[in-house]
């Protein structure tokens, strides 16, 4: 199994312009969690999706839009990218909080 | 949310046991105990979770204390690679919780 991949793993965006970042998760969970980690920090959560077709906001949404549209992928969108979303982004997957989360490798991007 | 305490810090040496303490003194009863640590530059590693009683996997133990206000991850052979920050997070069953993050404890091992 692969587990939680993300894609892509490296990216350089400019002020102002749109990305999308995609996970995908082949173990059959139903709740998928976007966070960000900045340098010397913890893990924030941006959005989260506890099924397919459901959204909600966590810790740090604003800047950020996201959709589950099936099961197995959870996408965040930067709609107008800023220097303050430089960070390492990290996908996660659960089927619920009997279980463990399973996280991706994470995504660095950098916005200048 | 319930939440946790942990040192900043902790160092060990290598193949010596190594116990890392976490306060949760409120606690809910539908409060799981969760463990993750991260390398660096690596993603976030799920290492063990527990409710009540102790529990043993490939990686780790977790003893949990009677009145589950406080646990301990026990590494039973620290290696140069348990190097990492340690997270102890409270994860509620209900069908929003989620996984919150604080700053960890940084386990240093030396050779």
């Amino acid at each position: 199994n692969a587990g939680v991949t993300q894609t892509p793993k490296f990216r350089v965006l400019k002020t102002g312009q749109s990305m999308t970042l995609l996970c995908a998760q082949d173990m059959n969970h139903e709740y998928m969690y976007w966070y960000r980690q900045d340098p010397g920090m913890g893990l924030r959560l941006i959005h989260y999706s506890v099924g397919e077709g459901t959204t909600a906001k966590g810790e740090v949404p604003d800047g950020y839009n996201v959709s589950r549209l099936k099961k197995q992928n959870f996408l965040l969108g930067l709609e107008s990218a800023a220097p303050s979303q430089t960070s390492v982004y990290f996908c996660a997957s659960s089927k619920g909080a009997y279980y463990g989360y399973t996280f991706g490798s994470g995504t660095r991007l950098t916005v200048v | 949310d319930a939440k946790t305490t942990q040192p900043n810090s902790m160092e060990s040496n290598e193949e010596e046991p190594v116990h890392l303490p976490c306060n949760h003194s409120t606690i809910s009863g539908t409060d799981y105990i969760h463990w993750y640590r991260q390398l660096p530059s690596q993603g976030p590693e799920y290492v063990i979770h527990g409710l009540t009683s102790n529990v043993n996997n490939r990686m780790a133990s977790l003893a949990i204390a009677e009145d589950r206000k406080s646990s301990t991850l026990i590494l039973h052979r620290a290696t140069l690679r348990d190097a990492a920050v340690y997270y102890c997070i409270l994860l509620n069953t209900g069908a929003n919780s989620k996984l919150t993050f604080g700053k960890g404890i940084t386990l240093s091992v030396r050779p």
